[in-house]
Parts: structure tokens; C-alpha cells; sequence
């Protein structure tokens, strides 16, 4: 069965523009968490969301933001883009049972901000 | 809140035994899982502990301790392609559905 799908793949911005980040997850995985990973660093939760609701949020300010919509599809927004946000955006999805540790993540969209 | 603590590098030599530490600390516990990332490619799963003891999966175990707070991923007879960057991941917290990710412990093998 297909994977976690992420669009863009790659994509470079300027300061001040807003991004928006596509996540298809697994068919019949409702849970899907956003990770920005950043060399030498681990994986910084920014949001997670079943069934169209976010049920837990990272320490991220407001600039970043998601939505998950009905088929289990996923976005997230970053807006005034800073330099800072350049990295890699991760996206995993579950069954969102809770009963297991067990993520799977797309190939991640790589951001950079000039 | 919660956090992680891993070594940031390791070295080990091809068909050794390596062990990965980790070390958290979350104000509510359900698990704690182990990820393989390497250079370029996405995370990917490996091992999930919610009780204590030693879980194997071939090559690779996972252990826990819940009342120390302490994992680790045991990795044995080293093959070259297991040089990549590997990440443990506390699920707590205020919630049960939170995945932590420790920065994680790259690995490097040398023949």
C-alpha cells in the first residue's frame, strides 16, 4: 500500500512569504504529527491531529499552524517565513489507537527560507 | 514537560555490539519507541517498549526501565549499512497520542 506522501518536496522561499505543506497519510491512518527537523537536531514536535481535530500542539509560536480535513489529509502553514524555519518538515501518520510508539513518516519537504 | 537525553555520536566497528542509551523524563508514560534515520531518507521504525525488559527483534533489542527512566537499543553483529542516525522517542506526556523525539545518536561503523 502507499505511504505517507508529501508535496512539495523541496521548495525555497523568501523572509516574510508564507508556505503551505501537504501530507496524504497511510489509507485508514487517522493521526497525523508534523515534526521540523534541523541539522544536528532531533525531531521538534509541532502538531498532531485526528479526525479533524488537533489534540496536542508544540512549543512553535503561532506562525505555524495545520488542518486536517475529512479524509484524513493534512496541511500545515508557516506565515512571515524567518530564517530560522529553514529545515526539513516531517509528516507521520497512525491508526491514532494510542497503543503503540509506532510513526510512519513520509520523505519530508525541505524548506529554505533566503 | 518532557525530554530526552542520548549520546550525540557513536563509534563501533563492523560485526560488533553497539548499545544506545536514553534517558527521559515525562511527567506521564506510555512507551518508549527507537527510530533508524539515515542520511537523506525519512525515520523508520524499530522498536517499541511500554514495559519493562528486553524486546528483540533480530539484530536489534530495545530495553526498558521505567522506574529509572532509562532505554536503550542494542544493536549486534554491525553491518556497515547500519551507519545512520538513530533516535529515541518518549510517548507522554499531557497525552498519550505525543511522540517525543530525542536529538538523536548517530551512528558510524567502521570496517
Amino acid at each position: 500500500k502507499a505511504g505517507v506522501t508529501q508535496t512539495p518536496r523541496y521548495l525555497i522561499k523568501t523572509r516574510g512569504q508564507q508556505v503551505t505543506l501537504s501530507c496524504s497519510p497511510i489509507s485508514g491512518h487517522r493521526s497525523v504529527s508534523w515534526y521540523q527537523q534541523t541539522p544536528g537536531q532531533g525531531l521538534q514536535f509541532l502538531f498532531e491531529y485526528f479526525s479533524e481535530t488537533q489534540r496536542n500542539k508544540g512549543n512553535f509560536p503561532g506562525r505555524f499552524s495545520g488542518r486536517q480535513f475529512s479524509n484524513s489529509r493534512s496541511e500545515m502553514n508557516v506565515s512571515t517565513l524567518e530564517l530560522g524555519d529553514s529545515a526539513l518538515y516531517l509528516c507521520a501518520s497512525s491508526f491514532g489507537a494510542d497503543n503503540t510508539g509506532e510513526l510512519f513518516f513520509g520523505e519530508g519537504s525541505r524548506l529554505t527560507v533566503l | 514537560g518532557q525530554s530526552l537525553e542520548q549520546p550525540s555520536e557513536v563509534t563501533a566497528v563492523e560485526g560488533a555490539i553497539v548499545q544506545i542509551n536514553c534517558t527521559y523524563q515525562t511527567s506521564g508514560f506510555y512507551g518508549l519507541s527507537w527510530y533508524q534515520q539515515h542520511d537523506g531518507g525519512a525515520p523508520t521504525f524499530l522498536s517499541y517498549n511500554a514495559l519493562d525488559g528486553l524486546e528483540e527483534t533480530g539484530r536489534f533489542s530495545s530495553f526498558l526501565s521505567r522506574s529509572d527512566s532509562y532505554g536503550y537499543l542494542l544493536l549486534q553483529e554491525l553491518q556497515m549499512k547500519d551507519s545512520a542516525s538513530y533516535f529515541c522517542a518518549v510517548r507522554g506526556g499531557s497525552s498519550a497520542s505525543k511522540i517525543i523525539f530525542g536529538s538523536g545518536t548517530r551512528l558510524s561503523i567502521r570496517p
